[in-house]
């Protein structure tokens, strides 16, 4: 069985501040993991994903992400949050690419000028 | 990336009638399609995984007779919510995958209010 915990359902962060969006997973398989982001009522975009290899992951936008597996962790990172990155950020598994993603309950980012 | 179009963006039925949300994959072959519920502020929900050609798989709590599910071609799901009724009410959003081959890609999500 796999699911993911979201730590925090509202984060803000003042514009050029960093951005951290906490992700915990737990996974009986080798996971891939994935965060989206999700304007008001519409799909969702892939911001990045990690299936195998470096542990490291830059995606879009310039969220980056850590895959570590000692600590079933996959956090979502910005240097610097931009007014534009207010959305809602999910992070999600599953047990192989292409396959059913499970997600996690969301994290609301906000951004203060 | 690869583009799946999701049909009606929003919709408002009465309740006990029938509605149809049609999910087009644009640019590849979507042979398996996944059906997501997510109500406000809430995170997104597994309803069913559909493989073209063959019945849908539908998630424990799911009413497969309530949300039919259809995937007769490798580029056309569609979800009808039959039947409906306010507790309804929610986003719907599909999302197509190459049958685990590459990423999934998912619609622009369907807003479905009943009243």
């Amino acid at each position: 069985a796999q699911s993911v915990t979201q730590l925090g359902s509202h984060v803000s962060v003042s514009e050029g501040a960093l951005v951290l969006l906490r992700c915990n997973y737990s996974s009986s398989v080798p996971p891939y993991l994935f965060w989206y982001v999700q304007y008001p009522n519409q799909g969702l975009q892939l911001l990045l994903k990690y299936t195998t290899g470096a542990t490291l992951v830059k995606g879009i936008n310039g969220f980056e992400a850590e895959f570590k597996k000692s600590e079933t962790s996959f956090h979502l990172t910005k240097p610097s949050a931009h007014m534009s990155d207010a959305a809602e950020y999910f992070c999600a598994v599953s047990d192989r690419q292409g396959g059913k993603l499970i997600f996690g309950q969301g994290t609301e980012l906000s951004v203060k000028p | 990336g690869a583009v799946v179009s999701q049909h009606p963006s929003w919709v408002i039925c009465k309740s006990g009638t029938s509605v149809k949300i049609e999910c087009r994959s644009l640019d590849f072959q979507a042979t398996t399609m996944f059906w997501y519920r997510q109500f406000p502020k809430q995170s997104l929900m597994l309803m069913a995984t559909s493989n073209e050609g063959s019945k849908a798989t539908y998630e424990q709590g799911v009413e497969k007779d309530k949300f039919l599910i259809n995937h007769a071609s490798l580029t056309l799901s569609t979800l009808t919510v039959t039947s409906a009724h306010p507790e309804d009410s929610s986003f719907y959003i599909c999302s197509g995958g190459e049958g685990g081959i590459g990423e999934a890609f998912f619609g622009q999500g369907t807003r479905l209010t009943v009243v």
